[in-house]
């Protein structure tokens, strides 16, 4: 099973500051998907292969990586974007990795 | 509009087993994969299996191997996830998910499970 390691745990950032969340694997994966979830909502997908933003997801998000090291990036946090983030593989097994919570400061 | 409308919450004794549905609608049932996602309490995703709709076959992370069965009733365009001899781990929302070339692009509101004697 391909472990995925978040980090941070969690993060506070003001409004405007640029935010990268990264996810590495235990082994290498083709790709990542990113999903956002915020409290009592189910969640919602929002990077998928690696850098493809899905439906919605405003252009401050970004997706980048290969191997073993991706990230998530908001260019301008907005507060809106306080939530958590989950990075997911499907090279091997299904597996998600821990979560980011994304906090305002 | 794809719709993933699962049942409402469950309490389930120690020992016992319960039932959530999943019903699809907005979408061709059998033309997509179904995954089912765990959440306990306070806690992130976890991965519990598939099921295609279509052929019925099914794949499990191998710690819901003894825990979970997936089915699906192609009549009703329904999804469905039996959990068996329920502990207090198994307590979490259970979210059926909708994939499209490997995205979970649609997701249910999730279903409650609560085990308690």
């Amino acid at each position: 099973e391909i472990v995925l390691t978040q980090s941070p745990t969690t993060i506070a950032a003001s409004p405007g500051e640029k935010v990268t969340i990264t996810c590495r694997a235990s082994s290498s994966v083709s790709y990542m998907y990113w999903y956002q979830q915020k409290p009592g909502a189910s969640p919602k997908p929002w990077i998928y292969d690696t850098s493809k933003l899905a439906s919605g997801v405003p252009n401050r998000f970004s997706g980048s990586g290969s191997g073993t090291s991706y990230s998530l990036t908001i260019n301008t946090m907005e507060t809106e974007d306080a939530a958590t983030y989950y990075c997911q593989q499907w090279s091997s097994t299904l597996t998600f990795g821990s979560g980011t919570k994304l906090e305002i400061k | 509009e794809v719709q993933l409308q699962q049942s409402g919450p469950e309490v389930g004794r120690p020992g016992s087993s319960v039932k959530i549905s999943c019903k699809a609608s907005g979408y061709t049932f059998t033309d997509y994969v179904m995954n089912w996602v765990k959440q306990s309490p306070g806690q992130g995703l976890e991965w519990i299996g598939w099921i295609d709709p279509e052929y019925g076959s099914t794949d499990y992370a191998e710690k819901f191997k003894k825990k979970a069965t997936l089915t699906a009733d192609t009549s009703s365009s329904t999804a469905y996830i039996q959990l068996s001899s329920l502990t207090s781990e198994d307590t979490a929302t259970y979210f059926c998910a909708r994939i499209t070339y490997y995205v979970m692009d649609a997701w249910g509101q999730g279903a409650s499970v609560t085990v308690s004697s």
